[in-house]
């Protein structure tokens, strides 16, 4: 079935690199997001890669695709306080369907 | 441009009430989703629509739960009646094309 994991929390220093980990299952997926929810809002899409890709890079983002284990993560260089969200990934499974399978989500604290 | 708008934020009911949510997409987004968020998880989609079809509603529990999206822009999602167990955000989204936007949720609360 589908399924995408996360560990639940994170901790790190401001200024320091945060690394968020996500595993899923199903090798189909076709496109792979991270999304940031502060409290009390909606989520907000920040980054996306294609499954044909290994990287991206979108200024402090990094994101790493390990088709192979499926295995995503993202990168937050010089993470900031305003950095301290629940951050989730998901999976979109079949190309054009627009489900998502999301993660369980990993709460990152960013410590001053 | 506005975004999603969701309300009422918040809502407190006691069990066997019926509850309602509304949504209004982005202007333009053909496709809406309702979500349901349980605490410390990930979103769990309900429903989509495609205009004011629902094309998938696999997940929604049909015994309780209804929605409907008259003229393909605003939706509702309604409760009837409310168990203890749908305490819980519930999320609308649209999208005009893969990338979906949130609205802030409805946090519902069954007493």
């Amino acid at each position: 079935g589908e399924d995408v994991e996360q560990s639940l929390f994170l901790s790190v220093r401001e200024g320091d690199s945060s690394v968020i980990n996500c595993t899923y299952t199903d090798s189909s997926s076709t496109y792979l997001y991270w999304y940031k929810q502060e409290p009390g809002a909606g989520l907000q899409l920040l980054t996306y890669i294609f499954s044909n890709m290994d990287m991206k890079q979108d200024q402090r983002l990094t994101v790493l695709l390990n088709k192979k284990d499926k295995h995503l993560s993202l990168r937050i260089a010089d993470t900031q306080t305003g950095d301290s969200a629940i951050y989730f990934c998901a999976e979109s499974p079949t190309s054009g369907t627009y489900k998502y399978i999301f993660g369980t989500g990993t709460r990152l604290k960013v410590l001053a | 441009e506005a975004g999603v708008v969701q309300s009422p934020r918040y809502k407190i009911i006691e069990k066997k009430q019926p509850v309602a949510f509304w949504c209004n997409p982005i202007s333009g987004h053909n496709t809406l989703y309702w979500y349901r968020q349980n605490l410390g998880q990930g979103p769990e989609l309900l429903i989509r629509y495609e205009n004011e079809e629902a094309v998938d509603d696999s997940q929604l529990p049909k015994d309780r739960f209804s929605a409907e999206r008259l003229k393909g822009v605003d939706s509702t999602l309604k409760i009837q009646p409310a168990e203890l167990g749908d305490s819980a955000v519930y999320l609308c989204a649209s999208s005009l094309m893969d990338e979906q936007f949130f609205g802030p949720g409805t946090r519902l609360t069954v007493l």
